[in-house]
């Protein structure tokens, strides 16, 4: 019962650095979506792929790229890292917009 | 755009019942959707209505919905010390594949 899994669970980069950080889920689901969590402003959609070969745009791309990979996979990117991007990376994916999203675990994103 | 308001902190004492409580601005919301993040983890999906429903009934929980004044609750009975945690409301509109999520509510479960 994997569900939605995230890698890694921790990082801490230093500005300027690169870095990939990895989704992948075993549900068949065809929508993907990555999010941000920041205290005292829930969650907020960077970029979501509703279903395989497409991406778009979510309320805070800035700095931010994705990459569906395939069905299962959905990558997100951050090509030079910033301390306003230290915050917790939520991956979700749901079978279509209406059903409910799962998610992961989470990584948690430390940027000195 | 979409906007969904919550409190951000409610304590209660074990046993009692819980209310949390959200608004939301989008009148074309179609679902509505209750998650539960304890520390360190992602978010479990509770419960979820739909917007032509009133009261959704699950075990301790209960949803209620008033189209009219664009409000949502969840109403947790017999509340558990293992009930502490955030829990967040998020609405997802009729045409868009994305939900817009409360900034969250702590509820703390004191003895």
């Amino acid at each position: 019962n994997a569900g939605v899994t995230q890698t890694p669970k921790f990082q801490v980069l230093k500005t300027g650095q690169s870095m990939t950080l990895q989704c992948a889920q075993d549900m068949n689901h065809n929508s993907m979506y990555w999010y941000r969590q920041d205290p005292g402003m829930g969650l907020r959609l960077i970029y979501y792929s509703a279903s395989e070969g497409t991406t778009d745009k979510g309320e805070v791309p800035n700095g931010y790229n994705v990459s569906r990979l395939n069905k299962r996979e959905f990558s997100l990117r951050l090509e030079s890292a910033a301390p306003s991007q230290t915050s917790v990376y939520f991956c979700a994916s749901t079978t279509h917009g209406n059903q409910p999203q799962h998610f992961g675990d989470g990584t948690r994103l430390s940027i000195l | 755009g979409e906007d969904v308001e919550q409190s951000l902190f409610l304590s209660v004492r074990e046993g009692d019942s819980s209310v949390i409580n959200c608004t939301y601005t989008d009148s074309s919301s179609t679902y509505l959707y209750w998650y539960k993040q304890e520390p360190g983890a992602g978010l479990q999906l509770l419960t979820y209505i739909f917007s032509n429903m009133d009261m959704k009934q699950d075990q301790r929980l209960t949803v209620l919905l008033n189209k009219k004044d664009k409000h949502l609750s969840l109403r947790i009975a017999d509340t558990q010390t293992g009930d502490s945690a955030i829990y967040f409301c998020a609405e997802k509109d009729g045409t868009a594949s994305k939900l817009t999520f409360g900034t969250g509510t702590r509820l703390q479960v004191t003895l």
